[in-house]
């Protein structure tokens, strides 16, 4: 099974960093999704890492550690319209689904 | 390219009635992915179809609820004698065979009175 655990509300200032980290247990591994979904929307996809490292994109980055289970999303210069919720998800081993998170809801403040 | 659309948006239906959530995948898409959403809760997997195949039904609840993908049409997510308990926003995405990313739909929000 799946197990994907990351914090409920993180609260940062505009202009702030701010780092999501999510932690995963599962039985097979392939591939480390983020989504940002704002309230009462569909879910966007904002990165994927399926090897040990750092992804950049823009103000965006993700990092990921298979060995540690880990991985985590980095939103720099935080602006207001980044308040959302973000949702890490482990794809499985056969590549069928996503296995989300209970999702982390940033709230960005002047 | 009008992405995962997803009908209707809102749907209330009486305990006892039937839900009936469709879904049309983006163009060139032949994998759909159902998901539910609790309110302030991540998205749980329901099902995931191919063209008039069901590959992992693994986490649709045994009864009353089942979805289909035909040959032609949208995909369509049915879930018999609501209870309370089934309001919620179901989600459908699609992808490529193949593709890394998920593309969500607007979500159709069921309220059960």
């Amino acid at each position: 099974g799946q197990n994907i655990d990351q914090p409920t509300e993180m609260t940062a200032t505009e202009g702030a960093i701010v780092q999501i980290n999510c932690t995963y247990q599962t039985s097979g591994f392939n591939g480390l999704f983020w989504y940002q979904q704002h309230a009462g929307e569909a879910p966007t996809f904002l990165s994927y890492n399926v090897l040990d490292g750092l992804e950049e994109k823009g103000r965006f980055s993700s990092f990921l550690s298979r060995s540690k289970g880990y991985s985590y999303l980095l939103l720099k210069e935080l602006q207001m319209k980044d308040s959302a919720s973000y949702l890490c998800a482990v794809r499985d081993a056969a590549g069928n689904k996503l296995t989300f998170g209970g999702g982390t809801r940033v709230l960005v403040k002047p | 390219n009008a992405g995962v659309m997803q009908n209707p948006r809102h749907l209330v239906r009486r305990r006892g009635q039937e839900a009936r959530l469709r879904c049309s995948p983006m163009k060139g898409h032949s994998h759909v992915y159902w998901y539910r959403q609790l309110p302030e809760e991540g998205l749980k997997f329901m099902v995931y179809l191919q063209k008039e195949n069901i590959i992992d039904e693994s986490g649709m609840p045994k009864e009353r609820f089942s979805a289909e993908f035909p040959k032609e049409g949208p995909s369509i997510l049915r879930i018999q004698q609501v209870v309370r308990g089934d309001s919620a926003a179901y989600f459908c995405a699609s992808s490529h065979p193949g593709a890394n990313v998920l593309t969500f739909g607007a979500g159709s929000r069921l309220t059960v009175l």
